[in-house]
């Protein structure tokens, strides 16, 4: 069954600010996440990955937190571009067999 | 990187008539392929597990008839959508996985078919 979820279903950014996504997650034992890019037509896209011995990883102009205690982890885009605009999807380890479950994923539209 | 295509890109086809759509790894072998349908404005979700040489692991409530999947080889899985019906519009994108070993290694997506039944 699904073990994670979105916060909120879509974001507004301005050019230039840093975009914060969230992403809660229900199964303690969860050691593995990964965030995708969906632009509108396309398959998903890697962005960054993170294993549950590490709180932060970063990435080119991204970077990912995990927070164990709250179940909770953020994918936060420094300096948000146009092309930045997309589905966001948060992904974990199913409790039961391992294979993904997805988040509900957020919207991330960039003012100019 | 690892690239997954899939062809068709769109089709669209008559109610209950079959489509097949077919899902390549160009540069590397995927033990494992995963399928996964969305609907608009929704998250993946999971239809069927692929194995390459085995048949296919099927998630609760996708019918394993109607959906039928072939993974003949290392490179191509493909997935037939028989006697389609207008509930079955949606966006069906495939994955691969190098080893399938370990269950994290990274999935490579392919960039989607949109199925559109009339």
């Amino acid at each position: 069954g699904e073990s994670v979820g979105l916060h909120l279903p879509t974001l507004s950014v301005q050019e230039g600010d840093n975009s914060i996504i969230n992403c809660a997650y229900s199964n303690s034992a969860s050691d593995y996440f990964i965030w995708y890019k969906q632009e509108s037509g396309k398959g998903p896209q890697f962005i960054i990955d993170i294993r549950s011995n590490m709180d932060k990883r970063q990435g080119q102009r991204v970077t990912v937190l995990l927070n164990k205690t709250v179940k909770h982890l953020s994918l936060q885009i420094a300096a948000t571009q146009p092309g930045d605009s997309a589905v966001y999807f948060c992904a974990g380890p199913r409790s039961n067999d391992y294979k993904l479950s997805f988040g509900a994923g957020t919207t991330v539209t960039v003012r100019a | 990187g690892a690239v997954v295509s899939q062809h068709p890109s769109r089709v669209i086809c008559k109610s209950g008539t079959s489509v097949k759509i077919e899902c390549r790894s160009l540069d590397f072998q995927a033990t494992t392929m995963f399928w996964y349908r969305q609907f608009p404005k929704q998250s993946l979700m999971l239809m069927a597990t692929s194995n390459e040489g085995s048949k296919a692991t099927y998630e609760q409530g996708v019918e394993k008839d109607k959906f039928l999947i072939n993974h003949a080889s290392l490179t191509l899985s493909t997935l037939t959508v028989t006697s389609a019906h207008p509930e079955d519009s949606s966006f069906y994108i495939c994955s691969g996985q190098r080893t399938g070993i370990v269950a994290t290694d990274t999935q490579y997506f392919g960039p989607g078919t949109r199925l559109t039944v009339l």
